[in-house]
């Protein structure tokens, strides 16, 4: 069975700029959740989507959106980069919804703002 | 909304010594608490999890506990072996939210 798969793996952007991140659960899995992690902050939740819905969402500016496609497969947007931005985001997926079951967590998106 | 509290933030055990880290939650109605070990580069997976209905959980020689009243859970770890080294992450989630809650992280090295 396939883990979760992220794309792309690295990436470098300058301020200000979007970008898009993609994350395919493991099959079945209809929960989507992503993390940004950072030395100084550790692993921080950004939102879970549930069924293409987004059932919660964590402390971060509006700048940081996201969606679920019927197929569980998500996306994360962060708009207007900023140099605070650089981190690794780690998207997670499972059966259940976060809190019901285990996690399984992405190798991450190493995003580089210049 | 839930705060959760991880000491300590660096460990450092003689191979075959224990190793616990402690971590404390604020949200009362909080029901579930991984423990998930991330090594260098990698991504970060779970090692075990328990539920507020249970007080203690084993696994070989990862086991861990929890203080519903306290509001606190640990991580033990028996006979460190080298390849334990690694950052530890807790997390708690439940009760009015179900966003997963994480720990700053504790790093563990196993010297040999």
């Amino acid at each position: 069975k396939a883990g979760v798969t992220q794309t792309p793996r690295y990436l470098i952007k300058t301020r200000g700029q979007q970008v898009t991140l993609s994350c395919s659960p493991i099959s079945g899995h209809r929960s989507v959740s992503w993390y940004q992690q950072t030395p100084g902050q550790g692993l921080q939740f950004l939102f879970e989507y549930f069924s293409e819905t987004q059932r919660n969402k964590g402390n971060f500016p509006g700048r940081f959106s996201g969606r679920q496609f019927s197929n569980s497969r998500s996306e994360m947007n962060v708009s207007t980069l900023e140099l605070g931005d650089s981190a690794l985001y780690l998207c997670a997926s499972s059966l259940a919804m976060v809190g019901d079951g285990t996690i399984y967590f992405g190798e991450g998106s190493w995003l580089t703002v210049v | 909304g839930e705060n959760v509290e991880q000491h300590p933030s660096t460990l450092s055990v003689q191979e075959g010594d224990s190793a616990v880290i402690k971590c404390t939650y604020s949200d009362s109605a909080s029901n579930y608490f991984p423990w998930y070990k991330q090594e260098l580069g990698k991504r970060p997976q779970l090692i075990i999890d328990i539920r507020s209905n249970v007080g203690e959980k084993k696994d070989q020689r990862i086991a861990v506990t929890l203080n519903k009243t306290a509001k606190h859970f640990s991580l033990h770890i028996t006979e460190t072996q080298p390849e334990d080294s690694a950052v530890y992450f807790c997390a708690a989630s439940g009760g009015s939210n179900y966003k997963l809650t994480f720990g700053k992280g504790t790093l563990l090295t196993v010297n040999p």
